[in-house]
């Protein structure tokens, strides 16, 4: 299964661009890349989803490089309500099932 | 994205019971679910995988006749820990998934004492 690598935590402040990068090296023809964000005592939720280039949507943009082994998450302008656990995750097929397996995640904390 | 929610939200229950937690996929019709666990301050782990109608398959450490999956329909599947104990209190969080499309539900908080 593809791993992912991300860096476990990250400041920034109120109204930055946030950008967090992930590493996935082994990275399969077929694989997409999804981004989650997780609030404590809550599950997953759907940030955004790319194959290559660039993503946007109305809550960040995902840019994957033509090698596809590594994509940056970028937040615009975050607020206080961005603190969160963001997961990077590469799904793959196992025995005819595809799924995600999660890494470590980035804990983002944003300051005032 | 999908609607999926869980029930119940949060259960506690006394060592050597069973609690059951049922997922939902309210407006999606998810031919595999997984089902997850979260210790706190840690990450999402696997903890089975099962196609409508057939057994589910376990990751490696997995207990399959501890953590019970049915999934007989493609909006219902339901987990059961069996016979619990303390330490299998955490935070369960099904997801249903087709292809390249996989949600995720609210979570369930165990506690077991």
């Amino acid at each position: 299964l593809a791993k992912t690598t991300q860096p476990i935590s990250m400041d920034s402040y109120e109204g930055q661009e946030v950008n967090i990068t992930c590493s996935h090296n082994n990275i399969a023809t077929n694989d997409y890349i999804t981004w989650y964000q997780q609030f404590p005592s809550q599950g997953p939720r759907f940030i955004i989803q790319g194959y290559k280039t660039k993503v946007t949507n109305e809550v960040a943009s995902l840019f994957i490089p033509a090698d596809r082994k590594s994509s940056t998450l970028s937040l615009p302008r975050v607020s206080l309500s961005d603190t969160a656990v963001y997961y990077c995750l590469v799904g793959a097929t196992t025995s005819g099932t595809y799924k995600y397996i999660f890494g470590t995640g980035t804990r983002l904390k944003v300051l005032a | 994205g999908a609607v999926v929610s869980q029930h119940p939200s949060w259960v506690i229950c006394k060592s050597g019971t069973s609690v059951k937690i049922e997922c939902r996929s309210l407006d999606f019709q998810a031919t595999t679910m997984f089902w997850y666990r979260q210790f706190p301050k840690q990450s999402l782990m696997l903890m089975a995988t099962s196609n409508e109608g057939s057994k589910a398959t376990y990751e490696q450490g997995v207990e399959k006749d501890k953590f019970l999956i049915n999934h007989a329909s493609l909006t219902l599947s339901t987990l059961t820990v069996t016979s619990a104990h303390p330490e299998d209190s955490s935070f369960y969080i099904c997801s249903p998934g087709a292809g390249h499309e996989q949600y995720f539900g609210p979570g369930t908080r165990l506690t077991v004492t």
